[in-house]
């Protein structure tokens, strides 16, 4: 079946803008995690998704980042007014549920602010 | 709080040699450990995890991990390494306070020499 998708895979930004990042779970799993991956701080939790309990956003690093989660599916990363800091790889993994291990990593987006 | 630590950023071997990737943990409740392989571009793969079953852990590709209470260690090691090994490979600790979100250590590159 299909893997856990996102796109795009890669973004350019100016410094400045707002950028969307798309994550697509494997269907029918109700946890969803959004991780960044930067040469300076390695790979971070960010936030974590359970069905439609509240989301964990404890390793947001700043108001300028949100996430949302429609439907209990599909999920979208926003980062306003992007800094060249937020230049990173951002992955996206699902799992079943809240009780499973295992989860399945997306291919990431590559995002990269001027 | 939850940490891991791995010991050496770049490891280099020669194929058929042993692979060992060291890996320490910290954490204030009894944890699931993972070992996590990237290859390059790609995302993030599942080699094995411990969930409190057996301390000896098999995964794919050949490896395998021992939790090791006492040493708070889970190292990570192959008998004979592979050309297609090469890669980077990340130790993450999680716990269930609430999904898995996980925590990664900065990530071991392993290098195999002809």
């Amino acid at each position: 079946g299909a893997g856990v998708s996102q796109s795009p895979s890669n973004k350019v930004t100016e410094k400045g803008k707002d950028v969307e990042l798309r994550c697509d779970p494997i269907s029918g799993h109700t946890a969803l995690y959004w991780y960044r991956q930067s040469l300076g701080q390695g790979l971070e939790f960010l936030i974590y998704f359970q069905g439609n309990s509240a989301p964990d956003k404890s390793g947001l690093p700043s108001d300028r980042f949100s996430a949302e989660r429609t439907g209990g599916s599909v999920s979208t990363l926003t980062i306003q007014r992007t800094q060249q800091e937020d230049s990173a790889v951002y992955l996206c993994a699902s799992s079943l549920d809240d009780r499973s291990t295992t989860q399945y990593f997306g291919p990431g987006t590559r995002l990269l602010v001027l | 709080a939850q940490s891991v630590t791995q010991l050496g950023s770049h490891v280099s071997v020669s194929e058929g040699a042993l692979v060992l990737l060291r890996c320490n943990y910290s954490s204030s409740v009894p944890p699931y450990l993972f070992w996590y392989v990237q290859y390059p571009n790609q995302g993030l793969q599942l080699l094995l995890k411990y969930t409190s079953a057996a301390t000896l852990v098999k995964g794919i590709n050949g490896f395998e991990a021992e939790f090791k209470k006492s040493e708070t260690s889970f190292h990570l090691t192959k008998p004979s390494a592979h050309m297609s090994d090469a890669a980077e490979y990340f130790c993450a600790v999680s716990d269930n306070t609430g999904g898995f979100k996980t925590i990664f250590g900065a990530g071991t590159r392993l290098f195999v020499k002809a």
